[in-house]
């Protein structure tokens, strides 16, 4: 089946650095690509929806400054935390769809621990 | 708006009973489709299930089965003979046409020997 990939698997980083995530598909190209971020004990929630070529589409209550989001090619998207504190340590998870309405293929996720 | 619920937070039973996992969901949406993943503690999700709203027969795959209900918006999942190792996260989700998957809360699944 496709695969998704993320990178890196975790990263710790101190307060006030920023830190980028990768999601890259790997047999298809992906010209919607979501990110999520998922708290301890929590659910996952939407952050953004990412479009190839365009600006990304946040939800409400997503800082769009601090959450960076590029999607510069059909295979990739970045998600940059910029000026991480505490609070932004979390579980980001991204997905890639196949088409405009086709399956669904999830990362493995990125633990982000900022110190 | 599409909403996933998932009523159950904790279920605990021990090795070979058989448990079902709730999930009943909202959409305005004549096409819509359903998910169940399973988070471990490592974190990665492993899809289960996906189901489409014009597909309501019901689907056994081993130990899971799926039982859709559109009649009363519900996509229950059930465990038969459940193993240790099927303690985990089970989220239910749900995604209308094009967009992105909205989740449950999920419903932690501890199966004891």
């Amino acid at each position: 089946g496709a695969v998704v990939s993320q990178h890196p698997s975790w990263v710790i980083c101190k307060s006030g650095t920023s830190v980028k995530i990768e999601c890259r598909s790997l047999d298809f190209q992906a010209t919607t690509m979501f990110w999520y971020r998922q708290f301890p004990k929590q659910s996952l929630m939407l952050m953004a929806t990412s479009n190839e070529g365009s600006k990304a589409t946040y939800e409400q209550g997503v800082e769009k400054d601090k959450f960076l989001i590029n999607h510069a090619s059909l295979t990739l998207s970045t998600l940059t935390v910029t000026s991480a504190h505490p609070e932004d340590s979390s579980f980001y998870i991204c997905s890639a769809r196949q088409g405009t309405a086709g399956e669904l293929f999830f990362g493995e996720g990125s633990r982000l621990t900022v110190l | 708006a599409q909403k996933v619920t998932q009523a159950q937070t904790e279920i605990s039973v021990v090795e070979k009973e058989d448990v079902t996992l709730d999930c009943v969901y909202e959409t305005r949406d004549t096409t819509y489709y359903l998910f169940w993943y399973k988070q471990p503690p490592s974190g990665e999700l492993v899809f289960l299930i996906r189901r489409n709203s014009f597909d309501e027969q019901n689907e056994i795959s081993g130990r899971y089965s799926w039982n859709f209900q559109k009649s009363t918006s519900s996509f229950n999942f059930t465990i038969t003979a459940s193993q240790v190792v099927d303690s985990a996260v089970y989220f239910c989700a749900l995604s209308e046409l094009g967009t992105a998957l909205i989740f449950g809360k999920g419903t932690t699944l501890s199966v004891s020997s």
